[in-house]
C-alpha cells in the first residue's frame, strides 16, 4: 500500500521568513513523489516532483523539495515566504512499478498562511 | 505547464436530475484522465481512472452506475453524475496525464467543478 502524510493541518509563517511544509511517505519500491498548490475553489497546481537523481528537487515560484530516504520524507520549502504563497499544499506518492497504475495518492493537505 | 479545463466550473441542479462534466486537455493528447472529488478541507478522493477508448476503472465504493465516465477522444472525458442527490455535492476535479512514460509523465489538474445538489 501506498501513502502520505502531511502531520500539519496548518503552517503560519511570517512573510520573508522560511516556510516548510512536511511530507512522510510510505510506499513499496522506490516512489515517485510530487507537490501541488491549491488555491481557493480552484484544481491542483504542479509545484515539482522527485523521481530519481539529486535528492533537492527544485519547482515552480520559488519552491524546493528535498527527498530524504532514510527518514522517508519530502518536505516543502521555501527560503523566503509570500503572502501569495497563502494557499493548501498537498503532498502526493505514486509507486514507480509500472504496474501500480498511475493514480496520485494524495497527503490530507497543508493549508499555508503567510503573514504580512 | 500544460492546461486542462473543465465545464461548467459550477452547477446547480434540482435532486434526482442527471448532470455532465467536461474535462479537456487543451494542448496535449492525455491517455488516461482521472476524476477526483474533494469534500471541504479534505484531500482529493480518487473516484475512477479513465483510459481513451476503454472502459473506466473505478476505486472501490464508487458507484458506476451513478458515476458515468466516458473517454471518448485523447483529450477529452465526461463524468455524468446520474440521478443526483444532494449528498453527491461536491467539487469535482478532473486530471490528465501527460506523457507515456512513468518516470516521466506529469499529471496535470483541471480547475474543478463545484457540484450543489439540491
Amino acid at each position: 500500500a501506498q501513502s502520505v502524510a502531511q502531520p500539519e493541518d496548518q503552517v503560519n509563517v511570517a512573510e520573508g521568513n522560511p516556510l516548510t511544509v512536511k511530507c512522510t511517505y510510505s510506499v513499496s519500491g522506490n516512489p515517485y513523489l510530487f507537490w501541488y498548490v491549491q488555491y481557493p475553489n480552484r484544481g491542483l497546481q504542479f509545484l515539482l516532483k522527485y523521481i530519481t537523481g539529486d535528492n533537492l528537487v527544485k519547482g515552480s515560484y520559488g519552491f524546493e523539495a528535498e527527498f530524504n530516504k532514510s527518514q522517508t520524507s519530502f518536505h516543502l520549502k521555501k527560503p523566503s515566504a509570500l503572502v501569495s504563497d497563502s494557499a493548501l499544499y498537498f503532498c502526493a506518492v505514486r509507486p514507480s512499478l509500472s504496474n501500480s497504475g498511475y493514480a496520485l495518492n494524495f497527503g490530507k493537505g497543508t493549508s499555508l498562511l503567510v503573514t504580512p | 505547464g500544460a492546461v486542462v479545463s473543465q465545464h461548467p466550473s459550477w452547477v446547480i441542479c434540482k435532486s434526482g436530475t442527471s448532470v455532465k462534466i467536461e474535462c479537456r486537455s487543451l494542448d496535449f493528447q492525455a491517455t488516461t484522465m482521472f476524476w477526483y472529488r474533494q469534500f471541504p478541507k479534505q484531500s482529493l478522493m480518487l473516484m475512477a481512472t479513465s483510459n481513451e477508448g476503454s472502459k473506466a476503472t473505478y476505486e472501490q465504493g464508487v458507484e458506476k452506475d451513478k458515476f458515468l465516465i466516458n473517454h471518448a477522444s485523447l483529450t477529452l472525458s465526461t463524468l455524468t453524475v446520474t440521478s443526483a442527490h444532494p449528498e453527491d455535492s461536491s467539487f469535482y476535479i478532473c486530471s490528465a496525464r501527460e506523457g507515456r512514460e512513468i518516470s516521466t509523465d506529469t499529471q496535470y489538474f483541471g480547475p474543478g467543478t463545484r457540484l450543489t445538489v439540491l
